[in-house]
């Protein structure tokens, strides 16, 4: 069974600096995909930015990026020029392609940004 | 705009209640899914449908049961509510691509 790890349970940074939320995953089928949410303090899930496990570049999204490391099945998010905004929860998730399209989630990093 | 509705966005329900959490998506999604979120965690799925008809159970199935009563609606039923049930409900929807999550429903069982 596919697990996802977000080892860092909350996280402060600097308004305007970069921070990276770390995610690691376990999987056994080669082709999958991960995704990044973010969930302010109203409680909607908001869609970031998607991977797939062929995909050779990093995918972008404006001031995210994914960190992908295929080897060390990892996937980290880096937020670049942090905003007050940026303040809530992230969720990485992995799509497993061949299991019906469900998601599994990880943990959660609760991010908080410092005017 | 409206993509994935749930309803009821509240409910508090006793011990031994029953009830049902509707769901719609607009998106002529074939998946759709129910997951839960206990505070300070993270989603976990209940169960999903990967397409009209067909249903599958999830990490944490027990005690809920799910309709895919057409492509559009996909109910999670409470036959017997537990105070563990108390969490908040969400109800996502995809094709092959991310989810698109309801805004969703907030559950207290006394």
């Amino acid at each position: 069974a596919q697990k996802i790890t977000q080892t860092q349970p909350g996280m402060f940074v600097q308004e305007k600096e970069a921070v990276t939320l770390d995610c690691t995953y376990d999987t056994s089928d080669q082709s999958y995909g991960l995704f990044w949410y973010k969930q302010p303090s109203s409680g909607e899930m908001i869609f970031l930015i998607y991977q797939g496990s062929y995909d050779e570049q990093n995918a972008t999204e404006g001031r995210y990026s994914l960190n992908f490391q295929k080897a060390r099945k990892s996937a980290n998010l880096v937020i670049s020029a942090s905003q007050l905004g940026d303040s809530a929860m992230y969720f990485c998730a992995m799509r497993i392609n061949n299991a019906g399209n469900m998601l599994t989630f990880g943990g959660g990093t609760r991010l908080m940004v410092k005017p | 705009n409206a993509g994935v509705t749930q309803t009821p966005k509240f409910q508090v329900l006793k011990t031994g209640q029953s009830m049902t959490l509707q769901c719609a998506q607009d998106m002529n999604h074939n998946s759709m899914y129910w997951y839960r979120q206990d505070p300070g965690m993270g989603l976990r799925l209940i169960y999903y449908s990967a397409s009209e008809g067909t249903t599958d159970k999830g990490e944490v199935p027990n005690g809920y049961n799910v309709s895919r009563l057409n492509k559009r609606e996909f109910s999670l039923r409470l036959e017997s509510a537990a105070p563990s049930q108390t969490s908040v409900y969400f109800c996502a929807s995809s094709d092959a691509g991310e989810l698109f999550f309801g805004e969703g429903s907030r559950l207290t069982v006394l």
